[in-house]
């Protein structure tokens, strides 16, 4: 099936450090969703895009929906310990279903 | 809690067996999703409903795969005469309604190992 194109597959980092990632496709979505799930978990949602051009924020993350639609980055700034897990983006054009990313794997050196 | 359960939270079988998987979706919400994740790899959808409509099937991978919810709450996802590369987490989420700008909450997920 559809898969979007997630970058890096892993990062490792120092504690500190800032991250970003970022997630392409061919398609054109009307939301982008990123989540986080850590080991064991299922993956929770960090931040809801929702339209071309938003930029939002939730603490240290902070996140834009490209202005092509087709785009969308995740960016992580002075990194903890905490921050390690596995970031995925999704993305959805209308009521269709959600596509997902393969995910970051996340590693923070303390 | 008030999340998404599912059970069991590790499931080992042999290959040829059948399993089933079970997910408590959040109460009062009315669609509910089965995913698989496997090994480095993003989600992959495979089953959706949503109230009383006919499922969305379209993304079981093989007629081994079936599932039901009963009484538009609790779903189970069968998987019958396992093969080995069906070990992989099954994932269940729920909405309060269906496909849209709607978040999803997940479950722990199932780890099978099919040896």
């Amino acid at each position: 099936g559809q898969q979007l194109n997630q970058s890096p597959q892993s990062m490792f980092i120092q504690e500190g450090e800032d991250v970003s990632m970022n997630c392409t496709s061919s398609s054109i979505f009307n939301t982008w969703l990123w989540y986080k799930q850590e080991p064991g978990e299922g993956p929770v949602l960090l931040i809801a895009l929702y339209k071309a051009g938003e930029l939002t924020s939730n603490g240290r993350l902070t996140a834009q929906f490209g202005i092509t639609r087709k785009d969308s980055f995740l960016n992580i700034s002075a990194s903890i310990p905490s921050d390690v897990g596995i970031y995925f983006c999704a993305g959805q054009g209308g009521s269709e279903k959600l596509v997902f990313g393969k995910g970051t794997k996340l590693t923070v050196n303390p | 809690g008030a999340g998404v359960s599912q059970s069991p939270s590790n499931k080992v079988t042999e290959k040829g067996k059948d399993v089933e998987l079970r997910c408590d979706p959040i109460s009062g919400h009315t669609a509910l999703y089965w995913y698989r994740q496997s090994l480095g790899q993003g989600l992959e959808f495979l089953i959706y409903f949503q109230g009383n409509s006919a499922p969305d099937k379209s993304g079981l991978p093989s007629d081994r795969f079936s599932a039901e919810r009963t009484g538009g709450s609790v779903s189970t996802l069968t998987i019958q005469r396992t093969q080995q590369e069906d070990s992989a987490v099954y994932l269940c989420a729920s909405s309060l309604v269906g496909w849209g700008p709607e978040t999803q909450y997940f479950g722990p997920g199932t780890r099978l190992l099919v040896l």
